[in-house]
C-alpha cells in the first residue's frame, strides 16, 4: 500500500470553528489531492497541488484552502466549519494528474 | 447529464456467477480510464486500469469502447470478497486534465 496517512482519522466539530486536515506521504509523488465524499455526490475535488507551494481549485472550494509548505505535506483548511462540511474527506497522491491515485483512509468529519 | 455515469445497483449475485458492469462517459476525448474498488467506510483502492485493447487481471476483465463512450468491468466466478462498491474513472480532456469520479456500481455477492 502506497504511503498515505491521514489525521486525524475523526474529528467532530463545531459550527464556525476552524479545522484543520493533515495529508502526509512518504512515496514523493508530485500531485496530492483533497477530496470530499458524500451520498449521492460521490467523491469530488476539493483542491489539488501539483508541487510545493503550487495549487490549484477544484469543483468545491468553496470554504476550503490548502497549503502545501513540503512535498510529503498537504493541509486542508476549513476556516469556519458549516454542517455542509460534514463528509468524509479523503487524501490522494499520483506521480502525475492522469495517473492512478492512491488514497489514504479517510477523515470523517462531523460539523454539529 | 453527469460526465460519468454507472448505474448504481445494488447487483445481488450468488457465489460463482458472472457479473458485469457498465459506465458511460460524456466526453469523446477522455485519454485515460479506471476501475475502482471501494469497500464500506474504506478508501477507494485501485482495480484495474483500463486499456483501448481491453486487459485482464484474474477474474477481472475491463474494456473500452470508444465508438459507444463506455467502459466495462467483467467479474467471473464472483466471491464473497468482492463485495464492495465499483467506481469507475475517466479523465476529463484540456489542458487541466483531472479525474471524474462515477458515484459508483454496489455489488453483493451472496453465499
Amino acid at each position: 500500500d502506497a504511503g498515505i496517512t491521514q489525521s486525524p482519522r475523526h474529528k467532530v466539530t463545531e459550527t464556525g470553528t476552524p479545522v484543520t486536515l493533515r495529508c502526509h506521504q512518504t512515496e514523493n509523488h508530485r500531485y496530492m489531492y483533497w477530496y470530499r465524499q458524500d451520498p449521492g455526490h460521490g467523491l469530488r475535488l476539493i483542491h489539488y497541488s501539483y508541487g510545493v507551494k503550487d495549487t490549484d481549485k477544484g469543483e468545491v472550494s468553496d470554504g476550503y484552502s490548502v497549503s502545501r509548505s513540503k512535498t510529503e505535506d498537504f493541509l486542508l483548511t476549513l476556516e469556519s466549519a458549516t454542517s455542509s462540511q460534514t463528509s468524509v474527506y479523503f487524501c490522494a497522491i499520483s506521480e502525475s494528474i492522469v495517473e492512478t491515485q492512491y488514497f489514504g483512509p479517510g477523515t470523517r468529519l462531523l460539523v454539529l | 447529464r453527469k460526465e460519468v455515469e454507472q448505474d448504481p445497483g445494488p447487483f445481488n449475485v450468488p457465489e460463482g456467477a458472472t457479473v458485469a458492469f457498465n459506465c458511460t462517459y460524456s466526453n469523446s476525448a477522455s485519454q485515460s480510464f479506471f476501475w475502482y474498488r471501494q469497500d464500506c467506510r474504506k478508501e477507494p483502492k485501485l482495480l484495474m486500469s483500463v486499456y483501448s485493447s481491453g486487459n485482464e487481471d484474474g477474474r477481472f476483465t475491463a474494456q473500452l469502447n470508444r465508438a459507444s463512450q463506455y467502459i466495462s468491468l467483467l467479474i467471473r466466478d464472483s466471491k464473497l470478497s468482492d463485495s464492495a462498491t465499483y467506481l469507475c474513472v475517466a479523465t476529463n480532456a484540456g489542458n487541466n486534465r483531472k479525474l471524474i469520479w462515477g458515484l459508483g456500481t454496489s455489488l453483493a455477492v451472496n453465499p
